[in-house]
């Protein structure tokens, strides 16, 4: 069992639809990152948390660390949000989900 | 501009041809790290660092080396490359595991 569960796997969505993506996981953690693929391939760091909820513009993170589970939003979704998403969660080292593909269609 | 320089974009190579991806940043990060993404596997870690002369082993350690001489600098060594090593890597850095990370552009590495 992967350490590391993101659910969906693939996503699919409207122009305007609210989006979530689910990462549990298994162990320990300290902190949980989640980033962002578009195709092409560049990673962007999207948030960095280890308690509570964050916001930054259409994206919310949220975590509990009691329930070793964090949830990405996104509110309004646009085609330009298309793209893998990925958790990561931070014991001593790093220790990535296998991402959700997410496509949005006009 | 704040960045995460990693060189090349794409290598083809031989097996057993020694070879060298670069990784280079500009803001200070004492934390480095590098992975590889596979298709169905996400990205694995192969090595990472806290700081100048300091590196451990990540989950994927085996073939490959690193080294951390000077704090901007963190290369990927391939002494044998082998073709189970064709991948896409990427180069990261922060202030800490627990800090933003900034991540290089990816190397396309074709092993034949």
């Amino acid at each position: 069992k992967n350490e590391v569960e993101q659910s969906p796997q693939n996503l699919t969505a409207q122009e305007g639809e609210f989006i979530t993506i689910n990462c549990s996981y298994s162990v320990g953690i300290s902190a949980l990152h989640w980033l962002q693929q578009h195709p092409g391939g560049g990673i962007v760091s999207l948030f960095m948390l280890s308690s509570g909820k964050k916001k930054h513009g259409r994206l919310i993170a949220t975590i509990n660390i009691q329930e070793k589970h964090s949830s990405l939003h996104i509110t309004a979704s646009h085609p330009r949000d298309s793209a893998v998403y990925i958790c990561a969660v931070v014991v001593d080292k790093l220790i990535f989900g296998t991402g959700t593909r997410l496509q949005v269609f006009p | 501009e704040a960045q995460v320089t990693q060189n090349p974009r794409y290598l083809i190579t031989v097996t057993g041809k020694k070879l060298t991806v670069t990784c280079s940043q500009n803001m200070n990060h004492e934390y480095m790290s590098w992975y590889r993404q596979d298709p169905g596997l996400g990205l694995r870690q192969i090595y990472y660092s806290m700081n100048v002369e300091v590196t451990d082993k990540g989950d994927v350690p085996e073939g490959y080396k690193v080294s951390r001489k000077e704090k901007r600098n963190f290369p990927l060594i391939l002494e044998s490359p082998s073709p189970n090593q064709t991948s896409l890597y990427f180069c990261a850095s922060s202030f800490g595991v627990s800090s933003p990370l900034h991540f290089g552009n990816g190397t396309r590495l074709t092993v034949t």
